[in-house]
């Protein structure tokens, strides 16, 4: 099956400088990259996703990169603010399973 | 606009107990997931279903019952309640033909189960 490994697992950064979430996975065929921004007490909402045949994507502050030859992607958020402090997930869609594989969540603490 | 509802926020049962953890969604979703979610541990699959009555075993099924009586709700069952499974518990679902097309999952907003 699939397998995604998230580095790191946590991540302190000052507000308004940049972070970089980086995600690994194992099956090739994995075709669609979504993450997921989990706030303290609240449930994991989509924030941004990628499908195979797209290199970047980008939603005002965050964006997302796929390196399918490296089979990686990394989730990028510019200009942190203190509400960008959550847990994020990154997943893949594991075509045999109909379903998606997770990685094991980066806390993310933006300092005022 | 909660579209996928979990009946309990916050629930405390005793060792032994039987437990039902209900999850309910309105988007007429094929797929239904119960999540465990633990510190340090990520989100872990417990049971998973892909239409009514069908149930399937995800990577940490011991311990755990699911029933699929209908498209909308998605049981998850505790037989005997121990205290290694108290955690947070999350449902999610997602269309047939959703993933890899667009949309993903949508989560509920979990239960934290304790068990004493």
């Amino acid at each position: 099956g699939e397998n995604v490994e998230q580095h790191p697992s946590t991540l302190s950064v000052q507000e308004g400088d940049s972070a970089v979430i980086k995600c690994t996975y194992s099956d090739s065929a994995s075709n669609y990259f979504p993450w997921y921004k989990q706030e303290l007490g609240k449930r994991p909402q989509l924030i941004i996703d990628i499908r195979s045949n797209v290199g970047e994507k980008k939603d005002q502050r965050i964006a997302v990169t796929l390196n399918k030859t490296a089979k990686h992607f990394s989730l990028h958020i510019t200009e942190t603010q203190p509400e960008d402090s959550a847990v994020y997930f990154c997943a893949a869609y594991y075509n045999a399973g109909n379903m998606l594989t997770f990685g094991g969540g980066t806390r993310l603490m933006v300092k005022p | 606009d909660v579209k996928v509802t979990q009946s309990s926020r916050y629930l405390v049962k005793r060792t032994g107990e039987k437990v039902f953890l209900e999850c309910v969604q309105d988007m007429d979703h094929e797929n239904m997931f119960w999540y465990r979610q633990d510190p340090g541990l990520g989100l872990r699959l417990i049971y998973f279903s892909y239409d009514v009555k069908m149930k399937e075993k995800g990577d940490i099924p011991e311990g755990y019952s699911v029933s699929r009586e209908k498209k909308e709700r998605f049981s998850l069952i505790l037989e005997s309640a121990s205290t290694n499974q108290t955690s947070m518990y999350l449902c999610a679902s997602s269309s047939g033909t959703g993933i890899g097309r667009g949309g993903g999952y949508t989560f509920g907003s979990g239960t934290r189960l304790t068990v004493v």
